[in-house]
């Protein structure tokens, strides 16, 4: 069983369109994370969700919005995509601090 | 802020040691961590390291001193698959805070 997978792996679409990106943990942690890794390989976070809760929101443009029903999920809605949006998108989750993140496989997103 | 230091880039000879530096200044610290991420595929976690010293695991060591700011992780015997992305990444205050990750150091093994 996957831990934390995510859907989908990969993601080409035109400018101005609107996507999603889903995410779903089985390792029952309460805290949920998305990250994005641009080209350079930095990984910058997104957004944080603690038990449905958003906890974290760092400087995203507003046509990002995440959406979490339950602790086991949490997604990502992308509106009127740009080319800059092109990266990995990564889904984490992570229960206390020490045993550090579980990260999905990634969702490659590619705006043309 | 936060700022997080590590070399862009490292080569080094199949079966060697390496030891991959990563500098630190943030607000707080509750920990720092390393991953390692392969290309194409998702970091995993290598090791986590909350009070000064050492911690080994295989061939793989990470040390921590907190009054420099400092950690660095050490690779042994190198093997081919050891070619990765190397990231450093602290968690700055307690509860679940997010990860703040340097940028990485692409290590290459060659024979």
């Amino acid at each position: 069983d996957t831990a934390v997978s995510q859907t989908p792996k990969y993601l080409v679409t035109q400018m101005g369109n609107d996507k999603s990106i889903k995410c779903e943990q089985n390792l029952g942690h309460d805290t949920m994370y998305w990250y994005k890794q641009d080209s350079k390989k930095f990984l910058k976070i997104m957004f944080s969700y603690n038990n449905k809760e958003l906890i974290i929101n760092e400087t995203v443009p507003n046509r990002f919005s995440p959406k979490s029903p339950d602790k086991a999920h949490l997604n990502l809605h992308i509106n009127s995509l740009e080319l800059g949006d092109s990266a990995v998108y990564f889904c984490a989750s992570s229960q206390t601090v020490s045993y550090g993140y579980t990260f999905g496989s990634g969702t490659r997103l590619t705006v043309v | 802020g936060q700022n997080i230091d590590q070399p862009t880039e490292m080569t080094a000879t199949e079966g060697a040691i390496v030891q991959i530096n990563c500098t630190y200044q943030t607000s707080g610290f509750n920990g720092l961590f390393w991953y390692q991420q392969h290309a194409g595929e998702a970091p995993t976690f290598l090791s986590y390291n909350v009070l000064d010293g050492l911690e080994e695991k295989g061939r793989f060591s990470s040390f921590l001193s907190r009054s420099k700011g400092y950690s660095y992780l050490l690779l042994k015997e190198l093997q081919m698959k050891d070619s990765a992305s190397y990231l450093c990444a602290v968690s700055a205050q307690s509860g679940n805070t997010p990860l703040v990750f340097g940028k990485g150091t692409r290590l290459s093994v060659i024979a």
